[in-house]
């Protein structure tokens, strides 16, 4: 079975400065995808950046991008020019490639707090 | 676009008593799913529907929890009898049908507290 494992149950980072958040991750599959969600207060989960297994290329989208090291099995986010509005709970998820039910495995979560 | 519909927001009930969770997935979104997040843990899939039909519900307490997706559109979360453990947040989810990497959109959730 596929594990989910974040390390770091919170983080801090002040305003305007970069934070990593690590996550790592067991399988024996080749081909899956990799998930950033982002769970604020409201508890509506919102799609942070994906990443396909067979993609070599780190995703990024505009302040937010991935270090991705698949022989290591680590999914890391970086957040970029930290703002108030990215203090929330972030997951880590995996899904496999080939599952037709598209089932997100999820992490514990890491907490983001941003200091003005 | 509006988003995935969830209701009731919060619900407080005593143990031993029922309660019932409603999801509206986005129009047009074949796939739907329901997952239970407990405090401090990340969100766990509970069941899954394709249209009307489940597709997987292995972690699904079926001596409790029953879910329906009459119709393929709206969904029904039950659980009866609740009890303490079933504190949680419920969230619900829904996928347009397309390629593999369709995303999930998710609802607010409906936060469960049994006392």
């Amino acid at each position: 079975a596929q594990t989910v494992t974040q390390s770091q149950p919170e983080m801090s980072v002040q305003e305007a400065e970069t934070v990593t958040l690590s996550c790592t991750y067991d399988t024996s599959e080749s081909d899956y995808y990799l998930f950033w969600y982002k769970q604020p207060p409201s508890r509506q989960m919102i799609l942070v950046i994906r990443q396909e297994a067979y993609k070599q290329q780190n995703a990024t989208e505009n302040r937010f991008s991935v270090n991705f090291q698949k022989a290591a099995k680590s999914f890391s986010l970086k957040i970029s020019d930290s703002q108030l509005g990215d203090a929330a709970m972030y997951f880590c998820a995996y899904r496999r490639l080939n599952n037709a039910g598209n089932m997100l495995t999820f992490g514990g979560g890491t907490r983001l707090m941003v200091k003005p | 676009e509006a988003g995935v519909a969830q209701s009731p927001r919060y619900k407080i009930i005593e143990k031993r008593q029922s309660v019932a969770f409603w999801c509206n997935p986005i129009s047009g979104h074949a796939t739907l799913y329901w997952y239970q997040q407990i405090l401090g843990q990340g969100p766990k899939l509970l069941i899954q529907f394709q249209n009307n039909g489940v597709v997987d519900d292995s972690q699904l307490p079926k001596d409790r929890f029953s879910a329906e997706r009459l119709k393929g559109v709206d969904s029904t979360l039950k659980i009866q009898p609740a009890k303490l453990e079933d504190s949680a947040v419920y969230l619900c989810a829904s996928r347009r049908r397309g390629g593999p990497g369709d995303t999930q959109y998710f609802g607010p959730g409906t936060r469960l507290t049994v006392l």
